[in-house]
């Protein structure tokens, strides 16, 4: 298996509702990634995961909450979102950290909705 | 920390021309430069990639070349197709420090049939 899995494929929720997203690669990779994508602009990282320990959090709103139950499954959950959070969430994934582990291989992202 | 530039924003060519995309990059520690291609709803893929040892790499048509010195990258596509039609994405990142890609501002590149 050569690819990275996210779902849903779409979410619309309201501001005080609670749901996850979820995300699976099977190719072995020990870092695995969140990030936002607003229209016309690039992946903006919000969360770095190497060996199931969160490596990176790029300041990112509590309301946002990632947990790697283990080496293959990535979760994001999301509470209490406000309209501005609607975007493309992408997860990616790649053998080591960027640079030295290389490449990363995204999913097909969620896009969710915020009303 | 890292900064990355992306020109052009928009780039319109005829069917069969060819496409350069330029990227600057601002920390000498980077060493690693990836190329991601994104279609319209789909995800960022990967097209070609380049690290620091290397000045150029070639794929088909596509072609990266590397300037350490001047610090600053290119994608080279020949032969361009209507299917080469999405927006790129340039990025770089460093084996040590904060190792997650920054990513240039992206170009939309336009084939014209």
């Amino acid at each position: 298996d050569t690819e990275v899995t996210q779902t849903p494929k779409h979410l619309v929720m309201g501001m005080t509702n609670k749901k996850s997203l979820k995300c699976e690669q099977h190719m072995g990779h020990r870092a695995m990634y969140w990030y936002k994508q607003k229209a016309k602009k690039p992946p903006e990282l919000m969360f770095v995961y190497s060996y199931e320990k969160l490596s990176i959090n790029e300041s990112v709103p509590s309301r946002f909450s990632p947990e790697c139950p283990n080496s293959s499954l990535l979760n994001l959950h999301l509470h209490a979102l406000q309209p501005e959070d609607s975007a493309l969430y992408l997860c990616a994934s790649s053998h080591g950290l960027a640079g030295a582990g290389g490449t990363q291989y995204f999913g097909p992202g969620t896009r969710l909705t915020v009303l | 920390g890292e900064n990355v530039e992306q020109h052009p924003s928009t780039l319109s060519v005829q069917e069969g021309d060819s496409a350069v995309i330029k990227c600057t990059y601002s920390d000498s520690a980077s060493n690693y430069f990836p190329w991601y291609k994104q279609e319209l709803g789909k995800r960022p893929q990967l097209i070609i990639d380049i690290r620091s040892n290397v000045g150029e790499k070639k794929d088909q048509r596509i072609a990266v070349t590397l300037n350490k010195t001047a610090k600053h990258f290119s994608l080279h596509i020949t032969e361009t197709q209507p299917e080469d039609s999405a927006v790129y994405f340039c990025a770089a990142v460093q084996d040590t420090g904060r190792r997650a890609l920054t990513f240039g501002s992206g170009t939309r590149l336009q084939v014209q049939p």
